[in-house]
């Protein structure tokens, strides 16, 4: 079974610096796809970014972007010019390919941001 | 607009007694899920369906009961059984292909005492 790891229970940053959240995965599996996801106060799950693991170039969202890292299955999450609306807790999460595909998740991190 | 409805936003319930979980979608997506969220965990999975009329357990079923009589609709019921059932409930849904990620509607908050 495929398991998420995010070691970090809880972050800080300052307004407009760059935080990395970090996630580590155990698969057999060549082919996947990873993801990262937001939840603000109002747990409102957001779509953050979206890897897919055959593709070697590192996804990228405006402010936000991962490195992507196969062989060591590291997949971080970069925040950079952070803004008080990132403060959230953001969930990493492993999904296989086919049609009865799971997501699971990591336990989650919690992102302060210091005005 | 589309999007993933569940009501209400809070449930309480006593003890001993079955609740259901509301969860519609009108984005035309043919896949739902349920999971449940407790402090200090991530989410949980505990149902899901992939086409009407057919569903799975996930990996915390005991205690919980689905339907996917419709498309759109894909109710929760937490019955007696459940030893912990206060936790937040998150419903989402996704269109069949690898390619799609899933969508999440905005939580029910159950709590039973």
């Amino acid at each position: 079974a495929q398991t998420v790891t995010q070691s970090q229970p809880e972050m800080s940053v300052q307004e407009a610096e760059t935080v990395t959240l970090s996630c580590t995965y155990d698969t057999s599996e060549s082919d996947y796809y990873l993801f990262w996801y937001k939840q603000p106060p109002s747990r409102q799950m957001i779509l953050v970014i979206r890897q897919e693991a055959y593709k070697q170039q590192n996804a990228t969202e405006n402010r936000f972007s991962v490195n992507f890292q196969k062989a060591a299955k590291s997949f971080s999450l970069k925040i950079s010019d952070s803004q008080l609306g990132d403060a959230a807790m953001y969930f990493c999460a492993y999904r296989s390919p086919g049609v009865n595909s799971k997501l699971t998740f990591g336990k989650g991190i919690t992102l302060s941001v210091r005005p | 607009d589309g999007g993933i409805t569940q009501s209400p936003k809070y449930l309480f319930r006593k003890e001993g007694q079955n609740v259901t979980l509301s969860c519609e979608q009108n984005l035309n997506h043919d896949a739902m899920y349920w999971y449940r969220q407790d402090p200090g965990q991530g989410l949980r999975l505990i149902y899901y369906s992939q086409i009407v009329n057919d569903f799975q357990k996930g990996d915390i079923a005991e205690g919980y009961s689905v339907s996917r009589e419709k498309k759109e609709s894909f109710p929760l019921t937490v019955t007696s059984a459940q030893k912990n059932p206060t936790a937040f409930y998150l419903c989402a849904s996704k269109r069949a292909g690898d390619y799609y990620e899933q969508y999440f509607g905005p939580g029910t908050r159950l709590t039973v005492t």
